[in-house]
């Protein structure tokens, strides 16, 4: 089976620097994604990781060590639109015979304040 | 990029009668996606609709609670049947980017489907 465990919340003041992690206990492993998703809004993709590093697109950055089965998202000069809830997702072979699919984690909502 | 529309937007439907989801994509795509996310829950995948064959199922979801069409590259539709109030969820369908090398999904807005 695939599990993927994120803290359920995490709060923060604007302009500063936050970091959401994400560990993944998973059957078959490709590469690591980051959704962010703003409440009633659907699901925007933000980045992938398929080998170790770190990989930066503007203020958000995200890291992979396949060997500790961990990842993060880093969030640098907050803002109040940063507001919303980020998911984790592994990409991985298909349990059913199918094609790769994307397993999410449990979420984290993050709550930038003044 | 892939710009998708779903249908209904919402719904509030009777126990044990059946809803179908419409799905459409503004461009041609190989493999789409159907999710179920109960708000404030993460997305957990339902089937994947190729074109041309048959939808392949996740563990806990079979074809005669959700069977689904795929009748081209551009749309898709899952029906959600003899539903009971556990079926209340947002259903959501993806695509994938083939020219993506991060395997971007793009998510269509989403059908809120209360079951009463």
């Amino acid at each position: 089976g695939q599990s993927l465990e994120q803290p359920s919340e995490v709060t923060a003041v604007e302009g500063a620097i936050v970091q959401i992690n994400c560990t993944y206990q998973t059957s078959g492993f490709y590469g690591l994604s980051w959704y962010q998703q703003h409440d009633g809004g659907a699901p925007t993709f933000l980045s992938y990781n398929a080998l170790d590093g770190l990989e930066e697109t503007g203020r958000f950055s995200s890291f992979l060590s396949r060997s500790d089965s961990y990842g993060y998202l880093l969030l640098q000069e907050l803002q109040m639109k940063d507001s919303a809830s980020y998911f984790c997702a592994v990409r991985a072979p298909g349990d059913t015979g199918g094609g790769n699919k994307l397993t999410f984690g449990t979420g984290t909502q993050l709550k930038v304040e003044l | 990029s892939a710009v998708i529309s779903q249908k209904p937007s919402r719904d509030i439907c009777q126990r044990g009668t059946s809803l179908t989801i419409q799905c459409q994509v503004d461009s041609q795509v190989t493999m789409m996606f159907w999710y179920r996310q109960q708000p404030g829950q993460s997305l957990t995948l339902i089937a994947t609709a190729n074109q041309g064959s048959e939808a392949t199922y996740e563990s806990g979801f079979v074809i005669d609670k959700f069977p689904i069409s795929r009748p081209n590259l551009t749309f898709s539709t899952l029906t959600v049947s003899n539903m009971s109030p556990e079926d209340s969820s947002i259903y959501l369908c993806s695509v994938e980017d083939p020219d993506s090398n991060s395997y971007e999904q793009y998510f269509g807005p989403g059908t809120r489907l209360t079951v009463t």
